[in-house]
């Protein structure tokens, strides 16, 4: 069975970094298409990045260069280093995987939320 | 871009009664188009894929059409658990995969 289980949010101030982390089981996040996708309190959904199995990593323009995905496969876990977050970054993020176009298993969600 | 518009935005149903939702793109996404059913407090499910594959375990009563830019989600005959948000994804303008605003099925 496959499960994914994200940790790390919480409420940090304008400016400020977050890295979230999602910890999967029944599958590797390195031999899988792993993304983030995020939604916003009482919004619709807008996914976030992604990393390839092979290593190639894609970004929304919405966080391109202020967010980073990568993963440690030793841990067999992926995670998003989010800097410079704005409030508009403010959702429940989800670790979504395993394909590269379809999102068939996500985790229960991470809330952040970016507020002075 | 691609925009994907879904409606209606809200349709008001009775247990056992047919629903049928839309979703247009901006543009041609070929059959890329997935279905997700989502209820509140919880993640997304995907239902069906490439427009008309069902999802693993997902009850026939879920089945999609269309190509293009015009598809349809259709649910033969509501049970009580499947009124629900639902989203529709495009994956042909990848690496940047868009989904609809959502079309809530609650109960009438």
């Amino acid at each position: 069975e496959v499960q994914l289980v994200e940790t790390g949010g919480g409420l940090i101030k304008p400016g400020g970094s977050l890295r979230l982390s999602c910890a999967a089981s029944g599958l590797t996040v390195s031999g899988n298409f792993m993304s983030w996708v995020r939604q916003a309190p009482g919004k619709g959904l807008e996914w976030v990045s992604i990393m390839y199995s092979g290593g190639s990593t894609y970004y929304a323009d919405s966080v391109k260069g202020r967010f980073v995905i990568s993963r440690d496969n030793s841990k067999n876990t992926l995670y998003l280093q989010m800097n410079n977050l704005k409030v508009e970054d403010t959702a429940v993020y989800y670790c979504a995987g395993p394909r590269p176009h379809y999102f068939d298993y996500w985790g229960q969600g991470t809330l952040v939320i970016v507020s002075s | 871009e691609i925009v994907l518009t879904q409606s209606p935005a809200t349709l008001s149903l009775s247990p056992g009664e047919r629903a049928t939702l839309s979703c247009r793109a901006s543009q041609s996404v070929s059959n890329f188009l997935a279905w997700y059913q989502q209820k509140p407090g919880q993640a997304p499910r995907l239902l069906i894929y490439d427009a008309s594959a069902r999802a693993t375990g997902i009850p026939a009563r879920f089945s999609g059409s269309g190509s293009g830019t015009d598809f349809t989600l259709t649910i033969s005959s509501l049970e009580p658990e499947d009124f629900a948000l639902y989203y529709c994804q495009q994956r042909n303008n990848w690496p940047s995969w868009t989904f609809g605003q959502g079309t809530k099925v609650e109960v009438k």
